[in-house]
């Protein structure tokens, strides 16, 4: 099937430094999202992306995120500064159209310490 | 906002038993619903998707029941086997955003 890729797998760094997560969307889709998972917690929506825009956010999507696509690159999720509750596996989303299916990536384990 | 709750938690079968895991949304304009299986390290895998004009769907060895005048969605794998195991998530969006609202998972174990 579709597949999304993420890079990196892992990535452990210490508090107040900045991270780029990097997601490398299905070709041909559109709507872009992030979702962050706790271990053993539920999966929750960060923010969903489309058109160069960010559409929704949720109160999880703190001022030091930020997310953007620049020219069909990578579709990359920043957060600066780093604190210790954003330690998580962020997943990145694709879907052709908003509210159709979403492929998943596997994952970047971030650890902050 | 939306609210989605799963259950149970947690599911031990047999193997051959069948298991069955519901959800419950509030939005009543809820409009897509989907089924994602997740392996222990794993990414999420798409089961099945459902749309408010579908009612039961049926994939591989399982069928997913959708009631929208009770909003339920319920999974049922029939006839389990061990390579079931996995934590099971329904996700519930709308379609003007694509915000997936996902249940608590479920974690199945399907014992030999």
């Amino acid at each position: 099937g579709p597949k999304v890729l993420q890079i990196p797998s892992h990535q452990i760094i210490d508090m107040g430094q900045m991270v780029t997560l990097n997601c490398d969307p299905v070709s041909n889709h559109l709507y872009f999202y992030w979702y962050k998972q706790i271990l053993g917690q539920q999966m929750e929506f960060l923010v969903n992306f489309y058109n160069g825009k960010v559409m929704e956010k949720s109160k999880l999507f703190k001022d030091q995120f930020s997310v953007e696509r620049p020219d069909g690159s990578y579709f990359t999720l920043k957060i600066q500064p780093t604190a210790l509750e954003d330690s998580a596996v962020y997943f990145c989303a694709s879907s052709s159209r908003g509210g159709e299916e979403q492929y998943f990536g596997p994952g970047t384990r971030l650890t902050v310490l | 906002g939306e609210q989605v709750e799963q259950r149970p938690p947690h599911l031990s079968v047999r193997e051959g038993d069948s298991a069955v895991i519901t959800c419950t949304y509030t939005d009543p304009n809820s409009y897509y619903f989907f089924w994602y299986k997740q392996e222990p390290g794993a990414s999420l895998q798409l089961l099945m998707k459902v749309f408010s004009s579908t009612e039961i769907n049926e994939g591989q060895g399982f069928t997913v029941l959708l009631n929208k005048k009770d909003k339920r969605l319920s999974l049922n794998l029939t006839a389990a086997h061990p390579g079931d195991s996995a934590a099971y998530f329904c996700a519930v969006s709308r379609t003007n955003t694509g915000k997936l609202t996902f249940g608590d998972g479920t974690v199945l174990t399907v014992k030999p």
